[in-house]
């Protein structure tokens, strides 16, 4: 079965924790991507990457930072100067510019 | 930067109605998605369309360039069709230039009662 996960599906950190988020997918897709999304908000990009060991910054990437190094994971790290954590976060891969395919998504809560 | 703006924000329906989400936003696109979001979070690729008008099951999409607004239709509603309702749109961010961005609208929150 193709498809994009990502684990956990909730998770609990302390403040002042890094904490990383699991994206795999096994759909063969070069583009992934990193979304944070916020009650009453749309979607914001927090990073993206359009081929291994390459990425970009989205709209929101302070505090954020991420890494391709193989085409099937795109692990995203909230690091402790990211002032306001808690959010539920996407993973989404695609071909190219077309259709992205979105993972079940990661809430994570900062106590 | 593209605004995009959904309407309505919330809606609720018998089951069995025709159901509408308009979407409008105000820069010139190459492409529409609309997204189904249902309520564990898990996002679902609807349609992407860029012209026209495109049709799936019950689901209907319609996109007026010149008019920069695009409709979702559910026809004979059902309650599993509860869902946020997203639509995204794709959108050169520096003119003649390869850098294409996505902006995603608020979202419609639709509950279908039985």
């Amino acid at each position: 079965d193709g498809g994009i996960t990502q684990s956990p599906k909730y998770l609990f950190r302390k403040e002042g924790q890094n904490v990383t988020l699991s994206c795999e997918q096994n759909l063969n897709h070069d583009a992934m991507y990193w979304y944070r999304q916020d009650p009453g908000q749309g979607l914001r990009l927090i990073y993206y990457s359009q081929i291994v060991n390459d990425f970009q910054k989205g709209d929101i990437a302070e505090g954020y930072s991420v890494s391709r190094e193989k085409k099937e994971s795109f692990p995203l790290t909230v690091t402790s100067a990211q002032k306001n954590p808690t959010a539920f976060y996407l993973c989404a891969s695609s071909i190219g510019p077309g259709t992205q395919y979105f993972g079940p998504g990661t809430r994570l809560t900062v106590l | 930067k593209n605004e995009v703006e959904q309407s309505p924000q919330n809606l609720t329906a018998q089951e069995g109605e025709f159901i509408t989400i308009n979407c409008s936003y105000s820069v010139g696109i190459s492409a529409l998605h609309w997204l189904q979001q249902h309520p564990g979070g898990g996002i679902v690729s609807l349609f992407m369309l860029s012209s026209g008008k495109k049709k799936h099951g019950r689901l209907i999409a319609t996109i007026n360039i010149q008019e920069k607004h695009s409709s979702l239709h559910i026809t004979a509603s059902h309650p599993r069709d509860s869902a946020v309702y997203i639509c995204a749109v794709r959108w050169r961010a520096e003119s003649g230039g390869s850098n294409y961005k996505l902006t995603f609208g608020k979202g419609t929150l639709l509950t279908v009662n039985p």
